[in-house]
């Protein structure tokens, strides 16, 4: 099973400013690396394909990158509205591994 | 709209049997594959199984092999999850998710599994 580990768990972080989320494969994936977004009492919403594709109707402060086994998801100039959990996925092998989450909090 | 709505969840016993169901709506159901996954409060998602578009090939989680069965019927689009032999560790809010990468999810299902 490959192994998901997103850095950090949790970021407390103020208006405008840059984020930046790491996700590393325990084995080379290529590009088959997802991000998502989940606010409370919400389902997971899809916001990045394939480590750097963009999804229609998904702001562009949201942009990722990277390949093989190393990954970052960037939100540039945070919004009040970005609080929530992100998570990465990896689609390269059965069974599909989600990463343990990382919070994101707005100061 | 694109829509999934789950049913089915409930309280049961430890080794009874559930059987979860997926209404999808707003695309043309038999061109996706479908998964199940969940997700326990504040954890992150786990997949479970995913079915491809006419049912002909699945695949488990290692912790599911054997007990549960992930079918589809094309003419209801609806996707269905049969649970068997249930044990504690199995509660769970169970979605269903189209597609990989997962671009629609369900609002979920409760699995409470309790004597």
């Amino acid at each position: 099973e490959i192994v998901v580990t997103q850095s950090p768990d949790f970021q407390s972080v103020t208006p405008k400013e840059k984020v930046t989320i790491t996700c590393r494969a325990s084995q080379s994936i290529g590009s088959s690396l997802h991000w998502y977004q989940q606010k409370p009492d919400q389902s997971p919403k899809l916001l990045i394909t394939f480590a750097s594709q963009s999804v229609s109707g998904v702001p562009s402060r949201f942009s990722g990158s990277g390949s093989g086994t190393d990954f970052t998801l960037t939100i540039n100039s945070l919004e009040a509205e970005d609080a929530a959990t992100y998570y990465c996925q990896q689609s390269s092998t059965l069974p599909y591994t989600f990463g343990q989450g990382t919070k994101l909090e707005i100061k | 709209e694109v829509q999934l709505v789950e049913s089915g969840g409930g309280l049961v016993q430890p080794g009874g049997s559930l059987r979860l169901s997926c209404e999808a709506s707003g695309f043309t159901f038999s061109n996706y594959w479908m998964h199940w996954v969940r997700q326990d409060p504040g954890k992150g998602p786990v997949w479970v199984a995913r079915i491809n578009g006419d049912g002909s090939s699945t695949a488990y989680a290692d912790s599911v092999k054997g007990r549960f069965t992930i079918s589809r019927d094309n003419v209801k689009n609806t996707l269905y999850l049969q649970m068997n032999s249930l044990r504690a560790e199995d509660t769970s809010v169970y979605s269903c998710v189209r597609a990989a990468p997962m671009d629609c999810w369900g609002q979920g299902t409760l699995v409470t599994v309790s004597s």
